[in-house]
């Protein structure tokens, strides 16, 4: 089936910078794009950006424009999602998502939980 | 930027009763070429990810039970529970994804009355 696995929860110091992966499973990696999205504490989900396994293509939430970066890892089947300059408000759960171009997400992965404290 | 309001933000159902969820829209989320609503459902458990129930807004995904539908046209949509169960208990939001930034709504909480 279908499955998206992340990598662990992190712990990081404001100013630091974090990079979450997302190993995908069950269908033909390239065939799909992978979206990044967060949940902060207790609040709704937030679209970060969209990247291409094709051609590696992007396109940035424009408040995050300049701090993220997305890259796939097609021999591997992995996305990863950088995030620098961290701050307090960072703090969120992670997820990534298959996902067409600019389409619905389906599957998630289970979520990273980064935790953004001094 | 769409923003997605939804109504109610919360609500308690009988199990068994119909739940209504409301979802708008700042502007239309139809693209006319095609005629295609671009708007999903998810369903999103405590401590688990969102899962997607629905897209096109009415196209049910695959392994969504049949109580679940959803309807609605341009910027007004709605997700109803047509028989509520206890499994059923979670919040939902809405999705756009005809331009980005993709935006969710806030999330409606449906809990058992």
């Amino acid at each position: 089936q279908v499955q998206m696995v992340q990598s662990g929860a992190e712990v990081k110091k404001p100013g630091a910078s974090v990079k979450v992966s997302c190993k995908a499973s069950g269908y033909s990696f390239t065939s799909y794009g992978i979206g990044w999205l967060r949940q902060a504490p207790g609040q709704g989900l937030e679209w970060m950006g969209w990247i291409s396994t094709y051609n590696g293509n992007t396109n940035y939430a424009q408040k995050l424009q300049g701090r993220v970066t997305m890259t796939t890892d097609s021999s591997t089947s992995t996305a990863y999602m950088e995030l620098r300059s961290l701050r307090s408000d960072d703090t969120a759960v992670y997820y990534c998502a298959r996902s067409g171009n600019a389409n619905w997400f389906d599957p998630w992965g289970q979520g990273t939980l980064v935790t953004v404290s001094s | 930027d769409i923003v997605m309001t939804q109504s109610p933000d919360s609500l308690a159902v009988s199990l068994g009763a119909r739940a209504t969820i409301n979802c708008k829209s700042s502007q239309s989320v139809l693209y006319t070429s095609n005629n295609k609503n671009y708007l999903a459902w998810y369903q999103q458990k405590p401590g688990q990810p969102p899962k997607l129930l629905i897209y096109w807004a009415s196209a049910r995904e695959s392994g969504v039970p049949d109580r679940f539908s959803g309807s609605g046209s341009g910027t007004d949509f709605t997700l109803t529970i047509s028989s509520l169960q206890a499994e059923d208990v979670a919040v939902y939001y809405c999705q756009q994804y005809y331009s980005t930034p993709l935006t969710f709504g806030l999330g409606t909480r449906v809990e058992i009355k």
